[in-house]
């Protein structure tokens, strides 16, 4: 299984770009980068996903590296209900598409 | 449109108990999954269900059964429950692509929080 490596925390100041990083270094080929968020206790929501070109949707940017090792996630103009943790997912290429999460980075946006 | 709807979101056992977690989707999705989440730490698969009338075993899947009763039902059942399952359980569907090296989004419910005595 490819495995993700994020910061435990990160903190970021309300209305300023918020980047989260994310290491897959094993990450093969066909395999995709999600981002997801969980806010307090409440169900993921999902945000992103890309597999080797740049991304960029209503909610966030994602930005690949060349070689695929790396990923950022920006939230351009981070609010308060930004606040959550956020996971870097890299699904694996099985049957049923399993996506284990880990233990996600805790965004704090501070006014 | 609902998503996923779980039911119940509370529920307290005592040991040794049973229960069924129910899961419903409206979305037409073809996979549906079951997740649990303990405190501080990220999701863990227990079960799956790649399409109606097939499941598999997550990470996870000691002391638990599903059924996928229909396309838009998955259930996951405790048959005799105990504290190391108290738990969130989240309950999440996908279209799931075509082609196994094709894209995956999940759509989660809200969870339900069980808690075992």
């Amino acid at each position: 299984d490819a495995k993700t490596t994020q910061p435990t925390s990160m903190d970021c100041a309300e209305g300023r770009a918020a980047n989260l990083p994310c290491n897959h270094s094993t990450i093969s080929g066909n395999e995709y980068v999600y981002w997801y968020r969980q806010i307090h206790s409440q169900g993921p929501q999902y945000i992103i996903h890309g597999l080797k070109n740049n991304e960029t949707n209503e909610m966030a940017s994602l930005i690949i590296t060349e070689d695929r090792k790396s990923s950022t996630l920006i939230l351009p103009h981070a609010t308060l209900r930004d606040t959550a943790v956020y996971y870097c997912i890299v699904r694996v290429v099985e049957y049923g598409n399993k996506l284990v999460f880990g233990a996600g980075t805790i965004l704090r946006v501070k006014s | 449109n609902a998503g996923v709807t779980q039911t119940p979101k509370f529920q307290v056992l005592k040991t040794g108990q049973s229960m069924t977690l129910q899961c419903a989707q409206d979305m037409n999705h073809n996979s549906m999954y079951w997740y649990r989440q303990d405190p501080g730490m990220g999701l863990r698969l227990i079960y799956y269900s790649a399409s109606e009338g097939t499941t598999d075993k997550g990470e996870v899947p000691n002391g638990y059964n599903v059924s996928r009763l229909n396309k838009r039902e998955f259930s996951l059942r405790l048959e005799s429950a105990a504290p190391s399952q108290t738990s969130v359980y989240f309950c999440a569907s996908s279209e799931a692509p075509q082609e196994s090296s094709g894209a995956n989004v999940l759509t989660f419910g809200a969870g339900s929080r069980l808690t075992v005595l």
